[in-house]
C-alpha cells in the first residue's frame, strides 16, 4: 500500500467543533511534518515531530512511530483553518519526504 | 530572518518550449533545498533535493532537471515542456545535516500552465 495514507481525504465542520486528521505509515518513519496549504496554494508549516506530542494553539499533534500514525487535531475550528492539511513523513533517507494525500477542511459557519 | 523567492509566479507555455523556473533563500547559509510538483487537487511529490552548491539527487525525474549554481539559489529547468508538465512547483528549504530531515519551509510556488 501507500507509505503514508491520510484520512479523511474530505472533512466539513462547522465554527467551534473539534475535529482529528490522521496519517497511517506502512513502515516506521523518522519523523512527521504538519502543513496547511491555503486557497492560494501557500503551504504553511504546522508542526516537525520526531516523537510525542505538540501543541500551538488551538492545533495539536502527536506522531507514535511504533504504532506508525500521526495525528492532528484542530481544536475551537474557525473558518480560516479552512485549506487542505498535508502530513509528510521520513522514512530514513532524510533528504526525501513522502507526503499523504492530503486532507481537504472546510469550516462553515 | 529567512525568506524565500520563487520566480516567476505563473507561466503559461506552449508544449515543446523550454522552461525555467528560479528559487532564492536569503538569511540562511548552506540549506538544503528542494523542489516538489502538485498536480491540481493532488499531493506533493518531490523532484530534486541538493545539500551544496552544484551537488543536486533527482528523486523523480519527470524529463526535468535542476541545478544549484549558487548556495542560496535553485533552478528547475526542462528544453521541452509536456502536457504533464502543468501543475504548482514549489521550492522548499530546510536546515539538518545530511541524513535528517529537517522541517521544511516552502515559497509561494510557480503556478504552471503547459498548453
Amino acid at each position: 500500500g501507500m507509505p503514508v495514507e491520510q484520512n479523511p481525504p474530505a472533512l466539513s465542520l462547522y465554527e467551534g467543533a473539534d475535529s482529528g486528521l490522521r496519517c497511517n505509515f506502512s513502515t516506521t518513519m523518522k519523523s512527521v511534518q504538519w502543513f496547511q496549504q491555503n486557497h492560494r496554494g501557500r503551504l504553511i508549516t504546522l508542526f516537525y515531530l520526531a516523537q510525542g506530542t505538540k501543541e500551538n494553539g488551538r492545533l495539536k499533534s502527536t506522531f507514535n512511530s511504533k504504532e506508525r500514525y500521526s495525528t492532528l487535531h484542530i481544536k475551537d475550528a474557525q473558518l480560516e483553518d479552512s485549506g487542505t492539511y498535508f502530513c509528510a513523513a521520513d522514512h530514513n533517507a532524510g533528504a526525501k519526504l513522502t507526503f499523504g494525500g492530503g486532507t481537504r477542511l472546510t469550516v462553515r459557519p | 530572518a529567512q525568506t524565500i523567492h520563487q520566480w516567476p509566479v505563473a507561466e503559461i507555455k506552449a508544449v515543446g518550449s523550454p522552461l525555467s523556473l528560479g528559487c532564492t533563500i536569503k538569511g540562511k547559509s548552506s540549506p538544503n533545498l528542494y523542489w516538489y510538483w502538485q498536480a491540481t487537487g493532488g499531493t506533493l511529490q518531490q523532484l530534486f533535493y541538493s545539500i551544496t552548491v552544484g551537488q543536486v539527487e533527482s528523486v523523480v525525474q519527470l524529463n526535468l532537471s535542476a541545478s544549484r549554481p549558487k548556495d542560496d539559489q535553485f533552478i528547475l529547468s526542462t528544453e521541452k515542456l509536456l502536457l504533464s508538465h502543468s501543475g504548482f512547483y514549489l521550492c522548499a528549504w530546510s536546515l539538518g545535516d545530511w541524513g535528517v530531515a529537517e522541517t521544511l519551509y516552502f515559497g509561494s510556488g510557480t503556478r504552471l500552465t503547459v498548453l
